[in-house]
């Protein structure tokens, strides 16, 4: 059963720094993973996909890394802005997984102006 | 890109009665679609995978009675929460996606409490 972590659980920084998100999941067949953004009471936001044959994507100010072997994604946010307060989600599609996506608790991320 | 539009984006109503929730794709067809749930700082779990022209699968534990699931056209599933109960209240999510290789797009999410 394919299980997804995310660390840090909460991440508080000044603005205008880096920063970088951790997720990890314990099966390593998967068809992509996905980084979201949820604002509170709200729904969630695509950021980034990475098919599993892929290494990295980037959009704007956002990298995201893939390393299926090791069960390992990682999230690098650029320059920071009070703005990119958020929960950030992580989610792999399994593959025989039946197209579900299983999900990370997420991240919360808090910039201080 | 892909748009899943969801409404309403809250309700409240009374125990005993029935609450739909629709989700829409916009501008693409959805054969399939997800239905989650969300409990506060919780993450989303999965309810059931609604399928166009035949019954959803639900997951583990979700009442099929009690949380019915429509997919009637391509670009529309509902979710209907009957005889809803004070614990029924959460935010309900749906999503859906354009094809295969594309990622996931979540609607804005219901919030439904049940008084």
């Amino acid at each position: 059963k394919q299980e997804v972590t995310q660390i840090p659980a909460a991440l508080s920084v000044p603005e205008g720094e880096n920063l970088v998100l951790n997720c990890s999941f314990t099966d390593s067949a998967i068809y992509n993973l996905q980084w979201f953004r949820q604002d509170p009471g709200k729904g969630l936001t695509s950021l980034l996909l990475i098919q599993s044959s892929q290494r990295e994507q980037t959009s704007g100010r956002l990298n995201a890394s893939l390393d299926k072997s090791s069960g390992r994604s990682t999230l690098y946010i650029a320059a920071s802005q009070p703005g990119d307060s958020a929960t950030y989600l992580c989610a792999v599609e399994t593959q025989g997984g039946s197209e579900k996506l299983v999900f990370g608790k997420g991240t919360k991320l808090t910039v201080n102006p | 890109g892909a748009v899943v539009s969801q409404h309403p984006s809250r309700v409240i109503c009374k125990s005993g009665t029935s609450v739909k929730i629709e989700c829409r794709s916009l501008d693409f067809q959805a054969t399939t679609m997800f239905w989650y749930r969300q409990f506060p700082k919780q993450s989303l779990m999965l309810m059931a995978t609604s399928n166009e022209g035949s019954k959803a699968t639900y997951e583990q534990g979700v009442e099929k009675d009690k949380f019915l699931i429509n997919h009637a056209s391509l670009t529309l599933s509902t979710l209907t929460v009957t005889s809803a109960h004070p614990e029924d209240s959460s935010f309900y999510i749906c999503s859906a996606r354009e094809g295969l290789f594309t990622g996931y797009t979540f609607g804005s999410g219901t919030r439904l409490t049940v008084v």
